[in-house]
């Protein structure tokens, strides 16, 4: 399974772009990149994925890189609800489970 | 609609004793996954099932078993508890399994299980 590198903690201030990196060095070409967040113990929350190209939602933009080996989440208007912890993951390939392996992730603290 | 449900949310035992968590899958969803969360960790996989079928296990004991009913609800039974079992357990569901480029997995609030 590939694995994911979070920096364990992050501060972004209130209203400004809050982007977290996460570095999956080992991925492979037909596996996605999920993001999820987890606020106070809450189950994880959806926010965006993506395998190659650059996606954008309602709630966040995902940049991958060329290579793969590295993707950022960026929250362009962080608000202090926003504060969580975010979960970079590598999704195994179709067929081989649904399963997902999360890490330690990523706490971020929004500042007012 | 509905989200993923889990019951009880709250749960206190002792060692040695057994526990049944029980999962409500989103209506139409076919797939339950089991997930184990300790403080200050991500949630680690614990089991996978698909149509009544375990697809996928993760590591843990044979203390650990679960089962999915014909209506996808699903129970997460933990025997001989330890006080390492303490822990939020979360019961995530997805649409589909075979073929899907992708699966989105919806998690319920979590069971928080106490042993002392």
């Amino acid at each position: 399974d590939a694995k994911t590198t979070q920096p364990p903690s992050m501060d972004c201030a209130e209203g400004r772009a809050a982007n977290l990196p996460c570095n999956h060095s080992t991925i492979s070409g037909n596996e996605y990149v999920y993001w999820y967040r987890q606020i106070h113990s809450q189950g994880p929350q959806y926010i965006i994925h993506g395998l190659k190209n650059n996606e954008t939602n309602e709630m966040a933009s995902l940049i991958i890189t060329e290579d793969r080996k590295s993707s950022t989440l960026i929250l362009p208007h962080a608000t202090l609800r926003d504060t969580a912890v975010y979960y970079c993951i590598v999704r195994p390939p179709p067929g081989t489970g649904n399963q997902f392996y999360f890490g330690t992730g990523t706490s971020l603290t929004v500042i007012p | 609609d509905a989200g993923v449900t889990q019951s009880p949310t709250h749960l206190i035992k002792t060692r040695g004793q057994h526990v049944t968590l029980r999962c409500s899958p989103i209506s139409g969803h076919k797939s339950v996954s089991w997930y184990q969360q300790v403080l200050g960790q991500g949630p680690q996989f614990i089991f996978q099932y698909y149509e009544k079928e375990e697809r996928g296990r993760g590591n843990f004991p044979d203390r650990f078993s679960a089962r999915q009913f014909p209506n996808y609800s699903s129970e997460l039974n933990v025997n001989a508890l330890l006080l390492g079992d303490s822990a939020l357990y979360l019961c995530a569901s997805s649409l589909d399994l075979a073929g899907a480029s992708y699966n989105e997995q919806f998690f319920g609030p979590g069971t928080r299980l106490t042993v002392l």
